[in-house]
């Protein structure tokens, strides 16, 4: 079955312990992308990616990173998580961004 | 002022209506337009996307676009209670530039 799948996808931590949220697409995708969903404020774009190596910040990217060493897979990395952070996270691909994306289930993170 | 604006609702519609979902945006740059369905704790869906100006029809589904009044919209004909659900616009400047732009998404409740 053709998906993007995150993990995990519940998450509670503490401020400051660092933490990876993991998605990997079976499509073959070129454009992954991280999104952040908060009521009030919508879905909101953290990073993209256009291909392996190739990285670029969206809306808010401020207190993350990403990396795309595998057409597959693209991480988001909190280094250092704080209570803001807070948020229900989507990880979405396709293969020409303009004509739309595939989305994960997402991962609702706290972080206390 | 956000570059995209679209009323959150609540719409509550009777089943069959016919439904009229509006997003209005602030950039004339935008040239691919999306319309995304999200059921609650759950990634969102795409629905339709179109480039430009102009119709696209999709079972009983329409999105329009009227770059003129920077303002498209999603029509759902003989509405179904499985309609019910959060739909959100979505816009892109195209290119190799994929900055995703969302609306904050309207909430739809279709009742039987």
């Amino acid at each position: 079955e053709a998906q993007v799948t995150q993990n995990p996808r519940y998450l509670i931590t503490v401020t400051g312990k660092k933490l990876t949220v993991t998605c990997s697409q079976n499509m073959n995708h070129e454009y992954m992308s991280w999104y952040r969903q908060d009521p009030g404020l919508g879905l909101r774009q953290i990073y993209y990616s256009m291909n392996v190596e190739v990285t670029d910040k969206g809306d808010v990217p401020e207190g993350y990173k990403v990396s795309r060493k595998e057409k597959r897979n693209f991480p988001l990395i909190l280094e250092s998580p704080s209570p803001n952070q807070t948020s229900l996270y989507f990880c979405a691909s396709s293969p020409q961004g303009n004509y739309g994306y595939t989305f994960g289930s997402g991962t609702r993170l706290t972080v206390v | 002022q956000k570059e995209v604006e679209q009323d959150p609702g609540p719409l509550s519609v009777p089943e069959g209506a016919i439904v009229s979902l509006n997003c209005t945006y602030s950039n004339s740059a935008f040239q691919y337009f999306m319309w995304y369905r999200q059921y609650s704790r759950k990634g969102p869906e795409l629905l339709m996307y179109t480039y430009s100006s102009g119709n696209k029809e999709d079972g009983r589904f329409t999105a329009q676009v009227d770059k003129s009044s920077k303002y498209i919209s999603l029509f759902i004909r003989d509405s179904q209670p499985s309609d019910s659900a959060t739909y959100l616009c979505a816009m892109t400047f195209g290119g190799g530039y994929q900055k995703v732009t969302f609306g904050i998404g309207t909430k739809l409740q279709v009742i039987p």
